[in-house]
């Protein structure tokens, strides 16, 4: 299983609204990530996570919070959005082989969020 | 990491080779080169990466200067499906407590029947 499965595949939501994006890999790798995407433009991260520890966070706003329950499971809580947050949210995720590895990244398809 | 610069467009005629041009004229001894494709409404695909000589793999090759300054991504026989933006990216190899995989603006290939 070489996939990274997201869900929803789309999402709205109101401004005051909380909601949560979840991705999944079952393929043992041990960092995962998180990246938002404008339309015409390319993949910005935004956080890493390495063995469950959050590692790399892109001076994200607050508003976006990240969760790693498990090595299989990434979480983007969502709360208090702005319409300029709306965007294609994609999750990737890579072995981890330590320094000195070339770390592939395998992204799902993304979760197309509207905020209104 | 050194900066990437990609033509921002390209097309290629479809059973031709397709050869994408990659600048990295700042990178240094340890950094890799990485190319990804983006398919409409997908996300990124990782295509193959090299270090100093040349790679194959089943989707492309990937050809590297003498002196690392520049690459070229080549897929070999273009089909339609291979319509994507294509990423070219520099980065140190490392695991991912520091991996952070950074985007550049890419080019976007189109393969014409």
């Amino acid at each position: 299983d070489t996939e990274v499965t997201q869900t929803p595949k789309h999402l709205v939501m109101g401004m005051t609204n909380k909601k949560s994006l979840k991705c999944e890999q079952h393929m043992g790798h041990r960092a995962m990530y998180w990246y938002k995407q404008k339309a015409k433009k390319p993949p910005e991260l935004m956080f890493v996570y390495s063995y469950e520890k959050l590692s790399i966070n892109e001076s994200v706003p607050s508003r976006f919070s990240p969760e790693c329950p498990n090595s299989s499971l990434l979480n983007l809580h969502l709360h208090a959005l702005q319409p300029e947050d709306s965007a294609l949210y994609l999750c990737a995720s890579s072995q981890d082989g330590g320094a000195g590895g070339v770390e592939k990244l395998f992204f799902g398809s993304g979760t197309q969020l509207s905020v209104l | 990491d050194a900066k990437t610069t990609q033509p921002p467009s390209m097309d290629c005629a479809e059973g031709r080779a397709a050869n994408l041009p990659c600048n990295h004229s700042t990178i240094s001894g340890n950094e890799y080169v990485y190319w990804y494709r983006q398919i409409h409404s997908q996300g990124p695909q990782y295509i193959i990466h090299g270090l100093k000589n040349n790679e194959t793999n089943e989707m492309a090759s990937l050809i590297i200067t003498e002196d690392r300054k520049s690459s070229t991504l080549i897929l070999p026989h273009a089909t339609l499906r291979d319509t994507a933006v294509y990423y070219c990216i520099v980065r140190v190899g490392y695991g991912g407590a520091t991996n952070k995989l950074i985007f550049g603006t890419g080019t976007l290939l189109a393969v014409q029947p």
